[in-house]
């Protein structure tokens, strides 16, 4: 079946600007993760969707960002006043709970982010 | 103390050894262990999955859970070139708290 997909795969802005980074998860996966991983360095977690929970946003690196997950499915992550520290691979991850203790998570292509 | 903590490397092996990746973690309560293999300018991909104490083989690779000793290790046998990439340990606290990623470590495979 079909992946995690993102959106855009690219996207070039300038300093201040704000953007809309989508994702679609894999049908049916009630879990929704965002990370950015800026270049040569580890996933950072920003923020965590489980069903219809209130998602855990303790890895907003600022007010700057916020994320929503519309009908339990579609993600946007939208980052006000871009700075060019924001500057990163943005990777989205989806998973199901197959069992009381199972989180695989599958992971999109990315959105690469350079802000100017 | 950082929930996950891998070596970041790089590990250097020579074709066809034993490459053995190793991650220690604070939550002793934590219950699913993953290994993720992410290839330079690439998106994570998830390798292997382990639940329970011992040894899980799939292929070339084998995941080893200690959960008295807080430690998960991914061995790849007969390493290839092709496995040079940075390895990812991720683990589950339990319920539906979120998955914790190591920093990850760089395999690099020599021919």
């Amino acid at each position: 079946g079909a992946g995690v997909s993102q959106s855009p795969s690219n996207k070039v802005t300038e300093k201040g600007k704000d953007v809309e980074l989508r994702c679609d998860p894999i049908s049916g996966h009630t879990a929704l993760y965002w990370y950015r991983q800026s270049l040569g360095q580890g996933l950072e977690f920003l923020i965590y969707f489980q069903g219809n929970s209130a998602p855990d946003k303790s890895g907003l690196p600022s007010d700057r960002f916020s994320a929503e997950r519309t009908g339990g499915s579609v993600s946007t992550l939208t980052i006000q006043r871009t700075q060019q520290e924001d500057s990163a691979v943005y990777l989205c991850a989806s998973s199901a709970p197959t069992g009381r203790v199972s989180y695989e998570q599958y992971f999109g292509p990315g959105t690469r982010l350079t802000v100017t | 103390q950082k929930e996950v903590e891998q070596n970041s490397g790089p590990l250097s092996v020579p074709e066809g050894a034993i490459a053995s990746l190793n991650c220690t973690y604070s939550d002793r309560g934590s219950q699913s262990f993953f290994w993720y293999r992410q290839y330079s300018g690439k998106s994570p991909e998830l390798i292997m999955s382990i639940y329970s104490n011992g040894d899980k083989e799939d292929g070339r690779f084998t995941a080893q859970l200690n959960k008295a000793s807080q430690y998960v290790s991914l061995l790849i046998r007969d390493s290839q070139p092709s496995d040079s990439a940075t390895y990812l340990c991720a683990v589950n606290p339990g319920g539906y708290q979120k998955v914790t990623f190591g920093i990850g470590t760089k395999l690099q495979v020599i021919p």
